[in-house]
């Protein structure tokens, strides 16, 4: 079946290190793939998505590769913030359907 | 962002008594969904609408109904509240099958 992998968390960095957060699928077809952002108290945001192979999604300082053969989508931002603590979930949605499929979620918390 | 609210945000109610969750939204867009978000699950869809009076069953609709009467309300109604019910319910958005999904602010319930 379909389903989204997750690092489990939380993750604790100290401000300006660099972040990784792995995430790996499993889908038939050509997923769309997406990461979302939730911020204590919220709801979920979408933060970014890439739709087919090698693309590249990017939003507020963060990136994730969508890649076929690795079967990932793993999420990096170079130097984080205080303000970047929150839950980060992985997700996918098979082609031609309107369901996403998430992860987990792992808790990410920075410390000045 | 899309314009969703819920109500209410938080409510505690007894083992076998009806609930009723209504999520409203601004933007006109026809597609609606209701998820439960629990620890080590992620958020797992339980019921959707793709238009007025139009619904189907998630991937965990036991023990929940829906209803869709006009474009800007989705009610989720527990018929027969249990404790395994205990959890943050999210609505979520979208103008078409394939679109970002907007998320509301969500509604913790818990069930005693």
């Amino acid at each position: 079946g379909n389903s989204v992998t997750q690092m489990e968390g939380p993750v604790t960095l100290s401000e300006e290190a660099f972040l990784t957060i792995n995430c790996t699928y499993t889908a038939t077809g050509y997923p769309s793939l997406f990461w979302y952002v939730q911020y204590p108290g919220e709801g979920l945001q979408l933060l970014l998505k890439a739709t087919k192979a090698d693309d590249k999604g990017s939003n507020k300082g963060f990136e994730a590769t969508y890649r076929k053969e690795t079967t990932s989508f793993h999420l990096e931002k170079g130097s984080v913030q205080v303000s970047d603590s929150a839950v980060y979930f992985c997700a996918l949605r098979r082609d031609n359907t309107d369901k996403l499929i998430f992860g987990t979620g792992t808790r990410l918390q920075v410390f000045p | 962002d899309a314009g969703i609210t819920q109500s209410p945000r938080h409510k505690v109610t007894e083992t076998g008594t009806p609930v009723t969750l209504r999520c409203h939204q601004t933007e006109n867009h026809r597609y609606m969904y209701w998820y439960r978000q629990d620890p080590g699950h992620g958020l797992r869809l339980i019921h959707y609408s793709y238009g007025v009076k139009d619904t189907d069953k998630g991937e965990v609709s036991d023990g929940y109904s829906v209803s869709r009467s006009k474009t800007e309300d989705f009610l989720l109604t527990l018929e027969s509240a249990t404790s395994s019910q205990t959890s943050v319910y999210f609505c979520a958005t979208s103008s078409g099958s394939t679109d970002t999904q907007y998320f509301g602010p969500g509604t913790r319930l818990t069930v005693l």
